[in-house]
């Protein structure tokens, strides 16, 4: 079954460095998502990607937070200057129709778990 | 504001025995409805989903859902739950509002007993 692939699984990071956490969507997926879990917490949405540019955003994804799909395959998101309450569990998911379609549903990755220290 | 609740924190369930997990939405209009699984350490997995037509929905490993407009409810049932059904359960709401994103509720964590 086709999967979407997050890398890596764990980074720790200090705190004010730029990360960036990579995704491989399924490969005929058209909508692209980031999501984020701090421990024990609800998934909060950062942002979702559509035709090569970002259709929402959350009140969390700031300046610091940037994504790209630089060559058709990979989708990141890059965190600019950490800080400590960045900490979470980063998850990518992916979706080959909009709201409503009949292939609207996410696959998700198995997310990425950044430590900021 | 879009939101979904789902009111219960923790259930406890006897193995064998039947399970409903509630979750309530907020928005008015047909919703685009959604349970998802997380297994500790896991990623999320769509266990169903609702966006019109038949109001019961099936889904993966023995799930099962209603849509109830008049309670903007949409409750998550099992006849009979396995041990590893342990897990943390979402429910989700998707809407396009000129753009695309779900809204998660808070979680509602199973736990299983022999």
């Amino acid at each position: 079954e086709p999967e979407v692939t997050q890398t890596p699984s764990h980074q720790v990071t200090q705190m004010g460095q730029e990360v960036i956490l990579r995704c491989v969507p399924i490969s005929n997926h058209l909508y692209f998502y980031w999501y984020r879990q701090i421990l024990g917490q609800k998934v909060e949405f950062l942002v979702s990607f559509y035709n090569n540019e970002i259709s929402e955003k959350s009140e969390i994804f700031d300046d610091q937070f940037s994504v790209e799909r630089p060559d058709g395959s990979n989708f990141t998101l890059k965190i600019r200057s950490t800080k400590l309450e960045d900490s979470a569990m980063y998850f990518c998911a992916s979706s080959e129709g909009g709201p409503g379609g009949p292939n609207y549903g996410y696959t998700f990755g198995s997310g990425t778990r950044l430590t900021v220290v | 504001a879009q939101s979904v609740t789902q009111p219960d924190i923790h259930i406890t369930v006897s193995e064998g025995a039947s399970l409903e997990l509630r979750c309530n939405y907020s928005y008015g209009a047909t919703p685009y409805l959604f349970w998802y699984v997380q297994s500790p350490g896991q990623g999320l997995q769509l266990l169903l989903k609702y966006f019109s037509g038949d109001t019961q929905v099936q889904g993966i490993k023995g799930f099962e859902a209603e849509f109830k407009r008049s309670q903007s409810s949409f409750n998550l049932r099992k006849p009979s739950v396995h041990w590893s059904d342990a897990a943390e359960y979402f429910c989700a709401e998707g809407r396009n509002t000129g753009g695309f994103k779900t809204i998660f509720g808070a979680g509602t964590r199973l736990f299983v007993k022999a």
